[in-house]
């Protein structure tokens, strides 16, 4: 039972255009969500968060959005660089729990 | 300003033997996460530790898998008499507290291969 889904498992994009990387979760009770990019060999980094009270968070070139009604999330990375060339992983959890709720990741290619 | 810190990075066992994975947390942070990656899957929830504490094992296999976070040195998971199946990528994370809202920060992992 997989409560949170990213379907897409590779995503490729021009240098300077926006990637879109899409995340669907099934259970309401998930208060909080976070994006986090992994490079080979190494442990996932956290990039951005956001809490089921807001609808958008915005740092920089990342801006997470959130659909409560839809159960939907996307992460926004606008222009985005031959470095953003990872997978990302998104991750939901209950307050006041501790385990993350991780999707099985896309991998975004940047291409130059 | 370390961050979370495991070794050893890449680790080769047989089938039977025992693996000893190690975690040192951010220091100051004194709750610690294991995740488990199969190939082409997300990170699965292990166990939840604190201090001399495990607070929620309920992601760990019930037999072979234990993990501890004494009062002094790393978090270890260990593993006993290994099989292939426990190929795989484990991931320690930690935070500083519990709150409502806490992120947690991973470390690079350790990459466990068993022949």
């Amino acid at each position: 039972d997989q409560q949170v889904k990213q379907n897409s498992p590779s995503l490729s994009v021009q240098e300077g255009r926006i990637s879109i990387l899409n995340c669907d979760y099934t259970n309401s009770m998930f208060d909080y969500f976070l994006w986090y990019k992994k490079y080979p060999a190494e442990g996932p980094t956290f990039l951005i968060s956001i809490s089921s009270i807001k609808d958008k968070n915005e740092d920089g070139r990342f801006t997470v959005f959130l659909n409560k009604s839809a159960k939907h999330l996307s992460l926004h990375i606008v222009p985005s660089q031959p470095g953003d060339s990872a997978v990302y992983f998104c991750a939901a959890f209950t307050s006041g729990t501790y385990k993350y709720i991780f999707g099985t990741g896309t991998r975004l290619k940047v291409l130059a | 300003n370390a961050g979370v810190m495991q070794n050893p990075r890449h680790l080769v066992r047989r089938r039977g033997q025992e693996a000893r994975l190690r975690c040192s947390p951010v220091k100051g942070h004194s709750h610690v996460y294991w995740y488990r990656q199969l190939p082409e899957e997300g990170l699965k929830f292990m166990v939840y530790l604190q201090k001399e504490n495990i607070i929620d094992e309920s992601g760990m296999p019930k037999e072979r898998f234990s993990a501890e976070f004494p009062k002094e040195g790393p978090s270890i998971l260990r593993i006993q008499q290994v099989v292939r199946g426990d190929s795989a990528a484990y991931f320690c994370a930690s935070s500083p507290r519990i709150r409502d809202q806490e992120t947690q920060y991973f470390g690079p992992g350790t990459r466990l291969l068993v022949l």
